[in-house]
């Protein structure tokens, strides 16, 4: 089955405590995202990747950090998580540029206190 | 910059059509976009039209596009209880292969049996 996968689903968290949050694609996309969601705000991107080894910023990069060595996967590495930072994050990849063709994960809840 | 506008909440009733409305305000949009969010889900993209089109249908779902005015529609005739959904209007725009995706703030769908 096709899918975008995010782990963990769920993380609350301490300020300054360094977190990963994994998404990993089973369909060989080479575009890759990620995205926040806020109330009233809509989703935001923070970054993106064009391909292995190519990332980009997003709209509101700041605190956020990427890495594409593989493909298939595009971590989400905050090194030093503040309050502001609560949100609700996801994943998406797409095979072209155009994303006609986009496929999100099921999202991350984080809460950092 | 970007910017993508929705009203928050439609109400109808089942078996009515919703209309749910958008609008943007760059014009060089390539593509825009629905895309549908069931809750505790992540996005699902339901239909995109191109920006030299003025409509496209797909079965219960038309999307109407009005350039001049930047105005974007997705109407789903017959609406029914499994349409209840946040339902975000995205555009498109972009040179070089990668097309930067803004969305819109979503419009929570209610449907009353």
């Amino acid at each position: 089955e096709a899918q975008v996968t995010q782990n963990p689903r769920y993380l609350i968290t301490v300020t300054g405590k360094k977190l990963t949050v994994t998404c990993s694609q089973n369909m060989n996309h080479e575009y890759m995202s990620w995205y926040r969601q806020d109330p009233g705000l809509g989703l935001r991107q923070i970054y993106y990747s064009m391909n292995v080894e190519v990332t980009d910023k997003g709209d509101v990069p700041e605190g956020y950090k990427v890495s594409r060595k593989e493909k298939r996967n595009f971590p989400l590495i905050l090194e030093s998580p503040s309050p502001n930072q609560t949100s609700l994050y996801f994943c998406a990849s797409s095979p072209s540029g155009s994303n006609t063709e986009a496929f999100f994960g099921q999202g991350t809840r984080l809460t950092v206190v | 910059g970007e910017d993508v506008e929705q009203s928050l909440f439609l109400s109808v009733r089942e078996g009515d059509s919703s209309v749910i409305n958008c609008t943007y305000t760059d014009s060089s949009s390539t593509y825009l976009y629905w895309y549908k969010q069931e809750p505790g889900a992540g996005l699902q993209l339901l239909t995109y039209i191109f920006s030299n089109m003025d409509m496209k249908q797909d079965q219960r779902l038309t999307v109407l596009l009005n350039k001049k005015d930047k105005h974007l529609s997705l109407r789903i005739a017959d609406t029914q209880t499994g349409d209840s959904a946040i339902y975000f209007c995205a555009e498109s725009m972009g040179s070089g292969g990668y097309q930067k995706v803004t969305f819109g703030t979503g419009t929570k769908l209610q449907v009353i049996p």
